[in-house]
């Protein structure tokens, strides 16, 4: 199993541009998270699915974050427009709804100029 | 709200020596997992170990073991005979069993010293 392939791995972009973040979850898990960390606000829990339907997306911090997973295999994260702010890491995890651990991709590094 | 605290944002213990990671949390559920989870500079996100709350028997994987606390809420990491590729950053994580949200703790950055 190739784990949670996230692309890219690093990404810089200017204020005011778009900014789309992919993820492969793992082939079977039901669950897909989205978080972001930062340094002064460790790891944030932004949006996460069940069978690819959006359980709870209080952690989006504004209208410009916006998630889909228009498939089981297959979810993005878009910004727009991107702020310096939002330059963290993202990062990607799933979960077989019945066990316990979440699976996490290697990040995108997003750094907003 | 369930919140998980880290109250050392950082360690050092010297190689082959006994490390203790705090955590507490605060819930009022009964049912629960806790988790701690390494970064290392790769910034690979890897389970290091878990807890059911209803087992009273600490979880234990090889050098690492934990202290579970439930009355309280305290879940501490124990790594034995520390080996330079311990040094990362230790997150602890908790999830009720009602949902699928995990919330982290703010971390832990481990060093070893040689």
């Amino acid at each position: 199993d190739a784990g949670v392939i996230q692309s890219p791995r690093h990404e810089v972009t200017e204020m005011g541009q778009e900014v789309t973040l992919r993820c492969k979850p793992i082939s079977g898990h039901n669950s897909l998270f989205w978080y972001r960390q930062t340094m002064m606000r460790g790891l944030e829990l932004l949006i996460y699915f069940n069978n690819n339907v959006p359980i709870d997306d209080s952690g989006m911090p504004e209208d410009r974050f916006s998630a889909k997973m228009p498939n089981a295999s297959f979810s993005t994260l878009k910004i727009q427009p991107s702020e310096p702010r939002d330059s963290a890491v993202y990062f990607c995890a799933s979960r077989r709804h019945m066990n316990t651990e979440a699976f996490f991709g290697q990040g995108t590094r997003l750094t907003v100029v | 709200a369930q919140t998980v605290t880290q109250s050392q944002p950082e360690m050092s213990v010297q190689e082959a020596e006994t490390v203790t990671l705090s955590c507490t949390y605060d819930t009022s559920e009964s049912d629960y997992y806790l988790f701690w989870y390494k970064q290392p500079p790769s910034r690979q996100m890897i389970l290091v170990i878990r807890q059911e709350a209803y087992k009273q028997q600490n979880a234990t994987e090889n050098r690492f073991s934990v202290n579970f606390q439930k009355a309280a809420k305290s879940f501490s990491l124990k790594i034995s005979d520390s080996q330079l590729g311990d040094a990362a950053m230790y997150f602890c994580a908790y999830r009720t069993i009602r949902d699928d949200k995990i919330i982290f703790g703010k971390g832990t950055r481990l060093h070893i010293l040689p």
